[in-house]
């Protein structure tokens, strides 16, 4: 099955700097990769997703790379500001396997004031 | 348009007790999942159904949780004998159609604690 592996585990950056974080996937069958935001307390929130024939994806501060060869996707959030702080998770979605997801273990994402 | 409703939001029983949670999706979704959310983990699948058919019950412990979703529109999943290592959050969520690349949206979750 998928495996997703995302990095790093946490993640403390100062205002206005810019945070990355990386997942892995396994399975070439995957074709969709959702980011997710779960603050404290709350559900998890879409906030960007990319499809597996883009390469880059961006919407305001935030952007979504995949490389397909690699089977590596990568979250950017530039500009950090305290309210991006966080839990990010990243998920693989199979194009096969009933369309099954797999998430990653979470990014706590903490931006100093 | 409403979201994923859960209930109960907050559970707390004792091992060996049952206990059920209650899903109702976005309005058109066909497919609804069930996750186990560990705290400081990511959600991990437990149940897929695509309308009222599974798709994936591979990492469901059938031994003592099972899940229904009759006529395709909400969900029950139960635990029973609930265990101390069922103690998490049960993420509900809904997605336009499996296969497709449509992202899932999520219900606030039922935070169970078993004592």
């Amino acid at each position: 099955g998928e495996n997703v592996e995302q990095h790093p585990s946490t993640l403390s950056v100062q205002e206005g700097d810019s945070a990355v974080i990386k997942c892995t996937y396994s399975d070439s069958a995957s074709n969709y990769f959702p980011w997710y935001k779960q603050e404290l307390g709350k559900r998890p929130q879409l906030i960007i997703d990319i499809r597996s024939n883009v390469g880059e994806k961006k919407d305001q501060r935030i952007a979504v790379t995949l490389n397909k060869t690699a089977k590596h996707f990568s979250l950017h959030i530039t500009e950090t500001q305290p309210e991006d702080s966080a839990v990010y998770f990243c998920a693989a979605k199979s194009g096969t396997n009933a369309g099954k997801s797999t998430f990653g273990d979470g990014t706590t994402l903490t931006v100093k004031p | 348009e409403a979201g994923v409703a859960q209930s109960p939001r907050y559970k707390i029983i004792e091992k060996r007790q049952s206990v059920a949670f209650w899903c109702n999706p976005i309005s058109g979704h066909a497919t609804l999942y069930w996750y186990q959310q560990i705290l400081g983990q990511g959600p991990k699948l437990l149940i897929q159904f695509q309308n009222n058919g599974v798709v994936d019950d591979s990492q469901l412990p059938k031994d003592r949780f099972s899940a229904e979703r009759l006529k395709g529109v909400d969900s029950t999943l139960k635990i029973q004998p609930a265990k101390l290592e069922d103690s998490a959050v049960y993420l509900c969520a809904s997605s336009l159609e499996g296969l497709s690349n449509s992202p899932l949206h999520f219900g606030n979750g039922t935070r169970l604690t078993v004592t």
